[in-house]
Formats: structure tokens, C-alpha cells, sequence
């Protein structure tokens, strides 16, 4: 089965701090992303990666960035957390194709910035 | 820009029923529809991916089908048991496999 491990389950961290969410995958796939999840707005893509050292933003990547620097593993970076960036950050994974890419998410982490 | 729609919000039934939860997107050049469930606080389980060539998908109590040329999935979910209690998002995936996805029905199983 493939796995997509996220490095935390829960995160208090403080406003102003740089915080590293780091996630990784055992299935040697292409694509890594994360999104964030809010109640009434859903998942929103924040970043995505095709291959190691390549990023691309997503609709929400304002005040993060991320770092991909082996292909198992994609970290966001949020260089000065702030309170709106307390919500749920999921990773997820797929293979390199089209029809056939099925997407695995990590179990997530709970940030509060506070 | 592509949108997805879930409805119900919300759904109630008690054990044994049969449901169907809905799901519509605005752009039909897609390349495939992937159903997830997602428990209180937890990551995103993939159910059922349809691809865009296909109709339909089944895995146990679950059939997942879909209508490209309208804009609409559903899944089917026979027998429903408190166990399938959760939220149940879909996603569609219009390229480079990134996902759109809607805002979840959730469902409550009451045996």
C-alpha cells in the first residue's frame, strides 16, 4: 500500500515563528502537494511538485513556500506564521500520468498558530 | 475555472438504507473522478477512481458512476452501517493531477 507519512498529527506554534511541515511518500512518486482544509471552504491547493527541485504554485500559496530537495519528500515552509494559517495541511502523492493517477493523502496536521 | 458541487451538505439515514450522495462539476474535460471519505480530524481515504473513459466503478457496497458529458458523478452506497459515518468528498482532476474538490457531504449512519 502506498503510504504517505505527514511528520506531525498536531502543531502549536507561535505567531511570527517559521514553521516546516515535512511530509514523505514510499512509493517513488512523481507528484507531491499540499493543501489546506477549512470548514466552508474546503481543500485548496497551496503548492504542488512534478519532480525534485521543481515547484509550482497552487491558488493559495501566498505566505508559504516549499522545498523538494528529494523526490520521497516535500516540506512547506511557512516563514512568519500568522493566525489565518491555523487550519488542517494535508499532503498527498501520485504517480506521473493522466486517467489513471490516483491521488493518497497522509493522515494531516492540525497547525494552531496562536 | 473548474467548481465543484456536493449535495446534500448532510445526510441522516438509518442503518440498512441504501443512499446516494451527488456530485457536479462545471468543466467536463477532466481526467478522472476520484471519492474520498474522511473521518473526524484524519487524512483523506481514497474510495473509487473513475477514470474519464469509464462509466462506473465498484468496490464492495460502493458504485461510483459518471456522467462526463454533464458534469456529474454519483456514489452509491448500499446498506449503509454506522461504520460508513463520515465525510465523503469528491475530487475531480483536470490536469496535471491536481484536484478540485467539492465540500464534502457528510453523513450520519444511526443504527
Amino acid at each position: 500500500d502506498v503510504k504517505v507519512t505527514q511528520s506531525s498529527r498536531y502543531l502549536v506554534k507561535r505567531t511570527g515563528e517559521k514553521v516546516f511541515l515535512e511530509c514523505v511518500q514510499d512509493m517513488d512518486h512523481e507528484n507531491m502537494f499540499w493543501y489546506r482544509q477549512d470548514p466552508g471552504l474546503g481543500l485548496r491547493l497551496i503548492y504542488f511538485s512534478y519532480d525534485v527541485k521543481m515547484k509550482e504554485k497552487g491558488d493559495i500559496p501566498e505566505g508559504y513556500s516549499v522545498s523538494r530537495e528529494k523526490k520521497e519528500r516535500f516540506s512547506l515552509i511557512l516563514e512568519s506564521a500568522s493566525t489565518n494559517q491555523t487550519s488542517m495541511y494535508l499532503c498527498a502523492s501520485t504517480i506521473w500520468g493522466t486517467e489513471n493517477t490516483e491521488a493518497f493523502f497522509g493522515q494531516g496536521t492540525r497547525l494552531t498558530v496562536v | 475555472k473548474q467548481e465543484v458541487t456536493q449535495i446534500p451538505a448532510a445526510l441522516s439515514v438509518p442503518e440498512g438504507e441504501n443512499l446516494v450522495l451527488n456530485c457536479s462539476f462545471t468543466d467536463s474535460a477532466i481526467y478522472n473522478l476520484q471519492w474520498f471519505r474522511q473521518d473526524p480530524g484524519k487524512g483523506l481515504t481514497s474510495l473509487l477512481l473513475i477514470q474519464s473513459s469509464q462509466r462506473e466503478q465498484t468496490s464492495g457496497r460502493l458504485n461510483a458512476s459518471l456522467d462526463k458529458s454533464s458534469g456529474r458523478s454519483t456514489l452509491y452506497i448500499a446498506a449503509s452501517q454506522p461504520g460508513d459515518s463520515a465525510t465523503y468528498l469528491c475530487a475531480v482532476n483536470s490536469g496535471y493531477s491536481t484536484l478540485t474538490f467539492g465540500k464534502g457531504t457528510m453523513l450520519l449512519v444511526s443504527p
